[in-house]
């Protein structure tokens, strides 16, 4: 079964200084991978996504991931936060047996302190 | 403008009433998603559809119900048999490269409040 981890609820950073948000996946087989923002009371927005092509996947908003299959790992990264930044992300897999089924893992609330 | 729309923004329910989600989208995208929120946790799938007038169950299935007689189109029912159905509920729809799904794009949300 697929899955994700996320391994921090919530990450509180500076205005200016670097982000990091891990997750860890278990996939029998090549995993899609997605990074969602979701600022309060909103949808869902795509950050960036893995399909299998390059292994550093650069999104919106200056975020990046590195997928590393020897340590199941795809975190998610930006060199200088910004205000704006402050939301929940998601990282999440897809099951393309399930019709394309996004299993999420249960978040990180990022903080932005000024 | 292309997207997904859902309605109404905030819904409230009294407890035995039958609601009706709507979700329409015009992106030409064959599958379509409904997942529950709830605070502080991830998005759980209700159902999906891949195709229209086919659609299966997803993990949270009990309690409510779905159609998609249109490929725009794909509506969510709660009914009363939902013990807890207050939460966020948000719509999705995606293509399909050959066996692959590609991402999926979300809609606004609803919120939905039992009284």
């Amino acid at each position: 079964a697929q899955s994700v981890t996320q391994l921090d609820s919530h990450v509180s950073v500076s205005e200016g200084t670097p982000v990091l948000l891990r997750c860890n996946y278990s996939s029998s087989y090549s995993p899609s991978l997605f990074w969602y923002v979701q600022h309060p009371n909103k949808g869902l927005q795509l950050l960036l996504k893995y399909t299998s092509a390059a292994t550093l996947v650069k999104g919106i908003n200056g975020f990046e991931a590195e997928f590393k299959k020897s340590e199941t790992s795809f975190h998610l990264t930006k060199p200088s936060a910004h205000m704006s930044d402050a939301a929940e992300y998601f990282c999440v897999v897809s099951d393309d047996n399930q019709g394309g089924k996004l299993i999420f893992g249960q978040g990180t609330e990022l903080s932005v302190k000024p | 403008d292309g997207g997904i729309t859902q309605s109404p923004k905030y819904l409230f329910r009294k407890e035995g009433q039958n609601v009706t989600l709507s979700c329409e989208q015009n992106l030409n995208h064959d599958a379509m998603y409904w997942y529950r929120q709830d605070p502080g946790q991830g998005l759980r799938l209700i159902y999906y559809s891949q195709i229209v007038n086919d659609f299966q169950k997803g993990d949270i299935a009990e309690g409510y119900s779905v159609s998609r007689e249109k490929k725009e189109s794909f509506p969510l029912t709660v009914t009363s048999a939902q013990k807890n159905p207050t939460a966020f509920y948000l719509c999705a729809s995606s293509t399909r490269t050959s066996s692959t799904y590609n991402e999926q794009f979300f809609g606004p949300g609803t919120r939905l409040t039992v009284l």
